[in-house]
C-alpha cells in the first residue's frame, strides 16, 4: 500500500516550459488536492477534485490546469512555467472527511 | 484579520516540558479542525481532529474554544521527536468542503534536549 505518490521529486524548467506532475493514491480516496507550499506562505490549494471526471478551483489557480480522469490519478498542469510558480508542491487525497488528508512526499520545482 | 493565524515560533522547549500553542480563525461559521505536523522538507501529515469535547491522545490534547475562535494543541512530557512544524486546519463555509479549507503558516517547535 504506497498511499499517495508524486512524479518526479525534483524539476527545473526554464520559463516558458510546460510540465506535468502526476500524482496516484491506492487508498479509493474520493478526494484529491494539489497544493503549493512557499516559505512565509504556508499551504495553499491550488485546485481539488471530489471525484473521477472533476475538478474546482483552489485559491490559488491561475497558472494551473488539472485533470482526474481516474480516480486514482491527479494531474497537474503547468502550461507556461514562470519563476513564480517556483515552489514544493504537494497532492493529497482524503476519503469522505476534507480534513483528513494524506499527503504526498511532494515536488520541488524550480523556474529559472 | 487573517483566516487563520498562528505564532510561527520558533518555540524553543526543554525535554520532558509541556508546551501548548494555538491557532485563530475568523470565520465564526467554520465547521472542522485539525492539527497536523509537518517535519522539515517532509509532507504534513494528520496529527488529530478537533472536536467540540477536546481530543485527546496519548501526550497530545487538542481543545477548540468557539467562543473566542481558537483551537489548541497541547504536547505533555516533549520528546526530541516532537521538533516539528505544526499546521492547523481549519475549515470554513457552510458547506464545509474543499473550497473552506484553510491552512495555518505553521508553528515551529523545537525540543531541546
Amino acid at each position: 500500500n504506497a498511499g499517495v505518490t508524486q512524479t518526479p521529486k525534483f524539476r527545473v524548467l526554464k520559463t516558458g516550459q510546460s510540465m506535468t506532475l502526476l500524482c496516484a493514491q491506492d487508498m479509493n480516496h474520493e478526494y484529491m488536492y494539489w497544493y503549493r507550499q512557499d516559505p512565509g506562505m504556508g499551504l495553499r490549494l491550488i485546485h481539488y477534485s471530489v471525484g473521477e471526471g472533476t475538478t474546482a478551483k483552489g485559491e490559488v489557480p491561475d497558472g494551473y490546469n488539472v485533470s482526474r480522469l481516474k480516480k486514482q490519478n491527479f494531474l497537474l498542469g503547468l502550461e507556461s512555467a514562470a519563476p513564480s510558480q517556483t515552489s514544493v508542491y504537494f497532492c493529497a487525497s482524503s476519503y469522505v472527511r476534507v480534513g483528513e488528508q494524506y499527503f504526498g512526499p511532494g515536488t520541488r520545482l524550480t523556474v529559472t | 484579520r487573517k483566516e487563520v493565524e498562528q505564532d510561527p515560533g520558533p518555540f524553543n522547549v526543554p525535554e520532558g516540558a509541556t508546551v501548548a500553542f494555538n491557532c485563530t480563525y475568523s470565520n465564526s461559521a467554520s465547521q472542522s479542525f485539525f492539527w497536523y505536523r509537518q517535519d522539515c522538507r517532509k509532507e504534513p501529515k494528520l496529527l488529530m481532529s478537533v472536536y467540540s469535547s477536546g481530543n485527546e491522545d496519548g501526550r497530545f490534547t487538542a481543545q477548540l474554544n468557539r467562543a473566542s475562535q481558537y483551537i489548541s494543541l497541547l504536547i505533555r512530557d516533549s520528546k526530541l521527536s516532537d521538533s516539528a512544524t505544526y499546521l492547523c486546519v481549519v475549515i470554513g463555509g457552510s458547506g464545509g468542503g474543499a473550497d473552506g479549507l484553510t491552512f495555518g503558516k505553521g508553528t515551529h517547535l523545537i525540543i531541546q534536549p
